[in-house]
């Protein structure tokens, strides 16, 4: 079975800390995405990487960060957390050919105070 | 423009058959996904179409049609644990990594 993982479940952080998000998966799939969810705003695309290093900015890149040092593990950063983050962070990865479905992981719902 | 169209809500009878449609205009077309999302939780993979026609799983179906823009998501035998949102997502060709999303159906199950 797939299995993407986050680091937390559950985050409530501070306005202007720097937060720390990280997914891994063991399926060595080439493609990462990061994504937040909203209510009524459905899902969003922050960034995606399709190889280690390579990062591509999604539709709302703008309070991110990203790293992909090494092929199982994708980080997101925000560099100063804002109230307008607080939302739950979906990671997702997929392999770089065939149907190219997504598998998530749990999620973290971040609070920003 | 990049678009998908999906009801908001739905609600259906237990033991019923319940039909989800999804129409999209995109650019370019590499597939269409369904996933199923509980409240609360990640969404999780149901059906992938990428040919014209009906792809059955159980007691969940999803049908395509290319030319139409078009595809739904069929639940038969309804219970109560179908009760979830389901999304729909199109892979785009021009940048066949991304999907792009629908805002989900809210499926409600009553008893």
């Amino acid at each position: 079975d797939v299995k993407v993982t986050q680091s937390s479940r559950y985050l409530v952080k501070r306005t202007g800390e720097k937060v720390f998000l990280e997914c891994v998966q063991d399926m060595d799939h080439e493609n990462m995405f990061w994504y937040r969810q909203d209510p009524g705003l459905g899902l969003r695309l922050i960034y995606f990487s399709y190889d280690v290093k390579m990062k591509e900015k999604g539709d709302i890149p703008e309070g991110y960060s990203v790293s992909r040092e090494k092929k199982e593990r994708f980080s997101l950063i925000l560099e100063s957390a804002s109230t307008n983050q607080t939302s739950m962070y979906l990671c997702a990865s997929s392999w770089d050919r065939g149907a190219r479905e997504q598998f998530f992981g749990p999620g973290t719902r971040l609070t920003v105070l | 423009g990049q678009n998908i169209d999906q009801p908001t809500e739905m609600t259906a009878t237990e033991g019923a058959i319940v039909q989800i449609n999804c129409t999209y205009q995109t650019s370019g077309f590499n597939g269409l996904f369904w996933y199923q999302q509980h409240a609360g939780e990640a969404p999780t993979f149901l059906s992938y179409n990428v040919l014209d026609g009906l792809e059955e799983k159980g007691r969940f179906s999803s049908f395509l049609s290319r030319s139409k823009g078009y595809s739904y998501l069929l639940l038969k035998e309804l219970q109560m644990k179908d009760s979830a949102s389901y999304l729909c997502a199109v892979l785009n060709a021009g940048n066949n990594r991304k999907l792009i999303w629908g805002l989900g159906t809210s499926l409600a199950v009553n008893p």
